[in-house]
C-alpha cells in the first residue's frame, strides 16, 4: 500500500514571504499532480510532472519532482492571499490508475 | 459554462434517508470519478468510470453506495440509509488523459 505523506500539514505566513510544501510518497511513481482547493470548491489542477528532476514553473509557483520520482514539492515566492487554499499532491502509477490524493497542506496567507 | 456540474450543491437528510447526487461532466472527457472528502483531508476515492463502464470501485466502498453513467455522460451516486457518518463534500471529477482531473464544486451532504 503506497504511504504519501505531505508536510507541513497547516502554514500560516503573511503576504510577500516564500514557502516551500512536500509531497512524499513510499513509492516511485510515474507523474503526479498538485491541485489547490479553496473552500467550498473542488480541487484545481495546477501542474503535472512527469520526468525525475523535472522543475515547472506556474508565475510564483515552482514545482520540482524529484530525482528518485518519490517525492515532489512546491516553492511559493512572495506569497498573496489568493494563494490561500489546500494544497493536495496525487502520484499516479504507469497507468495513470492511482486515485491517492495526499491529505493536504493548508496554507493561509495573511495580509 | 463548460466545466464539471454537480447538483445539488447541498443535501441535508435525516439519517435512513436515501439520496441521489448527479455530475456532469466535461462534454468531451470519457473518464468519470466520484470522490468523498471530510473536513481537513484529502478526497478520498470512491469509484471510476470510462465511458458507461465502472472500472474501479474502492472497498471502502459499502454496499448502500452505489454510482450510474448509463450513456457513458452524465452519472448519478445513490446512497441507500444514510448515516451521520456519512456526511462529507462528495466530488466528481472527469478527464480526457488518465491522470489529469477536472473537478466539479461538490455536493455537501449532512446527515442528521
Amino acid at each position: 500500500t503506497q504511504l504519501l505523506e505531505q508536510s507541513p500539514q497547516f502554514l500560516s505566513i503573511q503576504e510577500g514571504e516564500n514557502l516551500t510544501v512536500y509531497c512524499n510518497s513510499s513509492s516511485v511513481f510515474s507523474s503526479l499532480q498538485w491541485y489547490r482547493q479553496e473552500p467550498g470548491e473542488g480541487p484545481v489542477l495546477l501542474v503535472t510532472v512527469v520526468t525525475g528532476g523535472e522543475v515547472k514553473k506556474l508565475k510564483r509557483l515552482t514545482f520540482q519532482f524529484g530525482d528518485a520520482r518519490k517525492d515532489s514539492s512546491l516553492h511559493i515566492t512572495a506569497a498573496q492571499p489568493g494563494d490561500t487554499g489546500l494544497y493536495l499532491c496525487t502520484p499516479h502509477d504507469n497507468y495513470g490508475q492511482n486515485f491517492v490524493f495526499g491529505p493536504g497542506t493548508r496554507l493561509s496567507v495573511l495580509p | 459554462d463548460t466545466g464539471v456540474s454537480q447538483n445539488p450543491r447541498h443535501k441535508i437528510t435525516k439519517r435512513g434517508q436515501n439520496v441521489t447526487f448527479r455530475c456532469d461532466p466535461i462534454s468531451e472527457h470519457n473518464r468519470l470519478y466520484w470522490y468523498r472528502q471530510t473536513l481537513g483531508q484529502g478526497p478520498e476515492f470512491l469509484t471510476y468510470f470510462q465511458n458507461e463502464a465502472q472500472l474501479e470501485k474502492s472497498r471502502l466502498l459499502s454496499d448502500r453506495f452505489s454510482a450510474e453513467r448509463p450513456k457513458g455522460s452524465f452519472s448519478t451516486l445513490e446512497i441507500q440509509r444514510t448515516e451521520q457518518g456519512d456526511s462529507a463534500m462528495y466530488l466528481c471529477a472527469s478527464s480526457l488523459v488518465p491522470y489529469e482531473q477536472y473537478f466539479g464544486p461538490g455536493t455537501r451532504l449532512t446527515v442528521t
